[in-house]
C-alpha cells in the first residue's frame, strides 16, 4: 500500500512564505490535493491536481511537484492560515493522506 | 447545493455494532464514488472505506477489513458504514466524502466513542 509523508509541523512569522512537503511513490503516478483543517471543522480543499487552486482559495496558496515529492507553499502567511494541512491521494480506489502538519504562523 | 448529512454516531461498548448513514443531496449520487474518512480525537486523517458508483467496485483500509461494511442504496441517495467489533482504537469522527479521486465534498462527521 502507498504511503504518504509530512513533516509534523511547520512555522513561520506573518508574511513569510511557508512550505510544507508531501513524499510518496504515488505522487509520481498520481494526483494529489492539499485540505486545510481548522478545529471542529470538516477539511477543505485548498490545491487539487497537484498544481489547482480551487476558485475562492486565495491566490498565495499554490502548489508545486517534484518527482515524488509535491509542496503546497502559502506565500505571504497569514495568522488566518494557522491550521493542520493534509496531502491525500488515491490509487486503485484506495485513499491514502499524509500524516499532517500543523502550520503555525506568530 | 451539494450537502452530506451523517447519522447514527454514538457511545458503543468495545465488541459492539453501529450503523453509520450519509444522506446525499444536491448532485446525482448514483454517478459518483462515495467514500468514508475518520479521524480519531487529536489524530490525523485516516481514509477507511470507498465504494464505486454501483458498488462494482469496494476497498477497505487494512485497520477495518473484515470488521467494516460499506454499501450505498442509489435509489435513498445514501451511503452506509456497519462497524462490527468495535474496538477503542476505533473512537474518531466519521465523515462522508464525495469521489475517491477528489473527496471534493464533505458531510460534518458523526463521532463513534468506543467505551466501556
Amino acid at each position: 500500500s502507498y504511503e504518504l509523508t509530512q513533516p509534523s509541523s511547520v512555522s513561520v512569522s506573518p508574511g513569510q512564505t511557508a512550505r510544507i512537503t508531501c513524499s510518496g511513490d504515488i505522487v509520481a503516478k498520481k494526483y494529489v490535493r492539499w485540505f486545510q483543517q481548522k478545529p471542529g471543522q470538516a477539511p477543505v480543499v485548498v490545491i487539487y491536481k497537484d498544481s489547482e487552486r480551487p476558485s475562492g482559495i486565495p491566490e498565495r496558496f499554490s502548489g508545486s511537484i517534484s518527482g515524488t515529492t509535491v509542496t503546497l507553499t502559502i506565500s505571504g502567511a497569514q495568522v488566518e492560515d494557522e491550521s493542520d494541512y493534509y496531502c491525500y491521494s488515491a490509487a486503485d480506489n484506495r485513499g491514502v493522506f499524509g500524516g499532517g502538519t500543523k502550520l503555525t504562523v506568530l | 447545493e451539494v450537502q452530506l448529512v451523517e447519522s447514527g454516531g454514538g457511545l458503543v461498548k468495545p465488541g459492539g455494532s453501529l450503523r453509520l448513514s450519509c444522506a446525499a443531496s444536491g448532485f446525482t449520487f448514483s454517478s459518483y464514488s462515495m467514500n468514508w474518512v475518520r479521524q480519531a480525537p487529536g489524530a490525523g486523517l485516516e481514509w477507511v472505506s470507498s465504494i464505486s458508483s454501483v458498488s462494482t467496485y469496494i476497498n477497505y483500509a487494512d485497520s477495518v477489513k473484515g470488521r467494516f461494511t460499506i454499501s450505498r442504496d442509489n435509489a435513498k441517495n445514501s451511503l452506509y458504514l456497519q462497524l462490527n467489533s468495535l474496538r477503542a482504537d476505533d473512537t474518531a469522527v466519521y465523515y462522508c466524502a464525495r469521489d475517491i479521486s477528489d473527496l471534493d465534498y464533505w458531510g460534518q462527521g458523526t463521532l463513534v466513542t468506543v467505551s466501556s
